[in-house]
């Protein structure tokens, strides 16, 4: 079956630190990966996303991600956390055709804490 | 202003009471789906529409019904809601092409059934 799998549930950080959430998903196929992100009490909003080209993609509030096909993961990563990144992250893929219903995958989250 | 809209944004209900959440995007998304959304098991799509009058299944989909009669709405329906239910429910749109795979999300709607 279809999984993906974020090895980190809480991180706790200082302003500062730097930041890398794994992200790992089970599709033999093509896939569309996608990191979006939580901040309390709001909706869902795209961090950033991969579908084809350079596999090091950037995203808005200076976060990035690296898709690397042979180990199947996609992880997040920023090289120093602000307060207001405090906030749950998930890893989502969508396996692409055949048998595409547009449907995202989600990982379990990743809530993570920066103290000031 | 491209949005996607959920009402109610909280409720509280009591097992076996129908409700609807109604979901509206503005965008013209082809594609609508539902998701809940529980502590350490992430997002689980409940049901998801290609368009309209086509509806399927999604991972989750027992004890709710969709339907899709208009582009732009895609009411969840509860017909006899469990404690089980009680959940943060997320509705998504996005455009059907190759490329256009981003999800937009509502605010979401948070349940609680007594």
């Amino acid at each position: 079956a279809q999984s993906v799998s974020q090895h980190n549930h809480h991180v706790i950080l200082s302003e500062a630190a730097s930041l890398e959430l794994g992200c790992n998903y089970s599709y033999g196929g093509t896939v569309n990966l996608f990191w979006y992100v939580q901040y309390p009490g709001q909706h869902l909003q795209l961090l950033l996303k991969y579908f084809s080209g350079d596999p090091l993609v950037k995203g808005i509030k200076g976060f990035e991600a690296e898709f690397i096909k042979s180990k199947f993961s996609f992880n997040l990563r920023k090289p120093s956390v602000q307060w207001s990144d405090t906030a749950e992250y998930f890893c989502a893929v969508n396996p692409r055709p055949p048998g595409n219903t547009g449907k995202l995958i989600f990982g379990q989250g990743t809530t993570l804490q920066v103290k000031p | 202003e491209a949005q996607v809209t959920q009402n109610p944004r909280y409720l509280i209900t009591v097992t076996g009471k129908k409700l609807t959440v109604t979901c509206s995007q503005n965008m013209n998304h082809e594609y609508m789906s539902w998701y809940r959304q529980d502590p350490g098991l992430g997002l689980r799509q409940i049901y998801y529409s290609m368009n309209v009058e086509v509806t399927d299944k999604g991972d989750v989909p027992e004890g709710y019904k969709v339907s899709r009669k208009e582009k732009r709405n895609f009411p969840l329906i509860l017909e006899s809601p469990s404690p089980n239910q009680t959940s943060l429910y997320f509705c998504a749109s996005r455009p059907q092409g190759v490329g256009q795979e981003t999800q937009y999300f509502g605010p979401g709607t948070r349940l609680l059934v007594l």
